[in-house]
């Protein structure tokens, strides 16, 4: 498995501003992700990070709003732009670990809680 | 397109109760992967299981034990004699070879154990 941290656990922000979100995790990882999870719902990949390259976002989020940044192979951070209460959700790293037995599995962050205003 | 069905929203037993948790799929990949998490309340996301789609046998851990059928599509979750402490919501998730490794997740069976 792997040791995932998330930085901040929690925050509450007014509309408009930003909050970064970092993700660390204990190993060297190819692939990283990003789930958003809103208030009572289960979770939405936002996108893929991989060391070296451009992420890849999936349909409905788009890099203005989610800028992230992977530079290297244990570190990862997820901007949320111009934050507006629709914003308000739990936010989750993952990273893909690649195990001989039990084939390739994600691990989560303990998740970031934000609470937009 | 891949999907993943937990029907049952919410269940609540009584400790030592036996109950099992639904999870049906849909895909059009022969190779794939299945998974339970478990999301207790403090919000951290665990790994319980990943079942490939050519191993249909079924597995047990401790008191947990999960039912693989291909031919309906389904990856049920069975936890014998509950505790208290298996209240949390439990997610089924999907992930289709060559996705890069995208989990598609149910919307997740909230269990609540009463003592």
């Amino acid at each position: 498995s792997a040791v995932i941290s998330q930085k901040p656990s929690r925050d509450i922000c007014q509309r408009g501003t930003s909050l970064t979100i970092q993700c660390q995790v204990d190993s060297q990882v190819t692939m990283m992700f990003w789930y958003r999870q809103q208030p009572g719902q289960s979770l939405t990949l936002i996108a893929t990070a991989n060391q070296g390259s451009e992420a890849t976002y999936e349909s409905g989020f788009v890099i203005d709003k989610f800028p992230i940044s992977r530079p290297n192979l244990t570190f990862s951070t997820l901007t949320v732009s111009n934050l507006s209460p629709e914003d308000s959700s739990i936010y989750l790293c993952s990273v893909e670990v690649n195990q001989i037995v039990g084939g390739d599995t994600q691990y989560f962050g303990p998740g970031t809680r934000l609470t937009v205003l | 397109a891949q999907k993943v069905t937990q029907a049952q929203t919410e269940i609540s037993v009584v400790e030592k109760e036996d109950v099992t948790l639904d999870c049906v799929y849909e895909t059009r990949d022969t190779t794939y992967y299945l998974f339970w998490y478990k999301q207790p309340p403090s919000g951290e996301l665990v790994f319980l299981i990943r079942r490939n789609s050519f191993d249909e046998q079924n597995e047990i851990s401790g008191r947990y034990s999960w039912n693989f059928q291909k031919s309906t599509s389904s990856f049920n979750f069975t936890i014998t004699a509950s505790q208290v402490v298996d209240s949390a919501v439990y997610f089924c998730a999907l992930s289709e070879d060559n996705q890069g490794g995208k989990l598609i997740f149910g919307q997740g069976t909230e269990l609540s154990v009463k003592p």
